[in-house]
């Protein structure tokens, strides 16, 4: 069956440092994936969004990687800041255009000052 | 202002009792979608509409129904057949069936005892 890995164990960095997030996958060949950043009791937030025949996507201080013959995606934040702290989603989509999106488990961050 | 609106935050419920949670969107999106998200777990797809007066079953359907009389609201009834019905609640809205990203409303917590 289709399976969507992150880290179930949360991330603590230090303020300055990267942070890496990974997002694994089996039994599946995603259309695209994308990230989303949910806080505590609040909806998610769409983040970035990268395509099966991208290798890497930045956005300001965001950086997405793809890699399908790996089955992984990973998500890095540069000079991370405490105001990063967040569980960090990824989605996976098919190839059948209708929207739909499976979601991984979530990998909570925490960057202290 | 647009946005994705969902009511209430919070609401409790007697077991057996049928409760609908409330969805809007005026962001003109046709595409809408339910999820339930539990404690550590990611969100699972519960229903969604591609288009006004059509919706699909997601990958927990069981116990829940949906309607999509207009483009701007997708209103979720959690059955008394749903046997954990307490969770986290929460709907969305994307552009078209596509790779677009999807916005998130606030979600509705759900207690049912």
């Amino acid at each position: 069956s289709q399976k969507i890995e992150q880290n179930s164990e949360a991330l603590n960095i230090q303020e300055g440092k990267t942070a890496t997030l990974t997002c694994n996958y089996t039994n599946y060949s995603p259309a695209y994936l994308q990230w989303y950043r949910q806080d505590p009791g609040r909806g998610p937030v769409f983040l970035l969004l990268i395509r099966e025949n991208e290798k890497e996507k930045r956005k300001e201080r965001l950086k997405v990687t793809f890699d399908t013959t790996l089955k992984q995606s990973l998500f890095h934040i540069t000079a991370s800041q405490p105001a990063d702290s967040a569980t960090y989603l990824c989605a996976l989509a098919g190839s059948s255009n209708t929207g739909k999106l499976i979601f991984g488990q979530g990998t909570t961050l925490q960057v202290k000052p | 202002d647009g946005g994705i609106t969902q009511s209430p935050k919070y609401l409790f419920r007697k077991e057996g009792q049928n409760v609908t949670l409330s969805c809007e969107q005026n962001l003109n999106h046709d595409a809408m979608y339910w999820y339930r998200q539990d404690p550590g777990q990611g969100l699972r797809l519960i229903y969604y509409s591609q288009i006004v007066n059509d919706f699909q079953k997601g990958d927990i359907a069981e116990g829940y129904s949906v309607s999509r009389e207009k483009k701007e609201s997708f209103p979720l009834t959690v059955t008394s057949a749903q046997k954990n019905p307490t969770a986290f609640y929460l709907c969305a809205s994307s552009k078209s069936g596509q790779e677009g990203e999807q916005y998130f409303g606030p979600g509705t917590r759900l207690t049912v005892t």
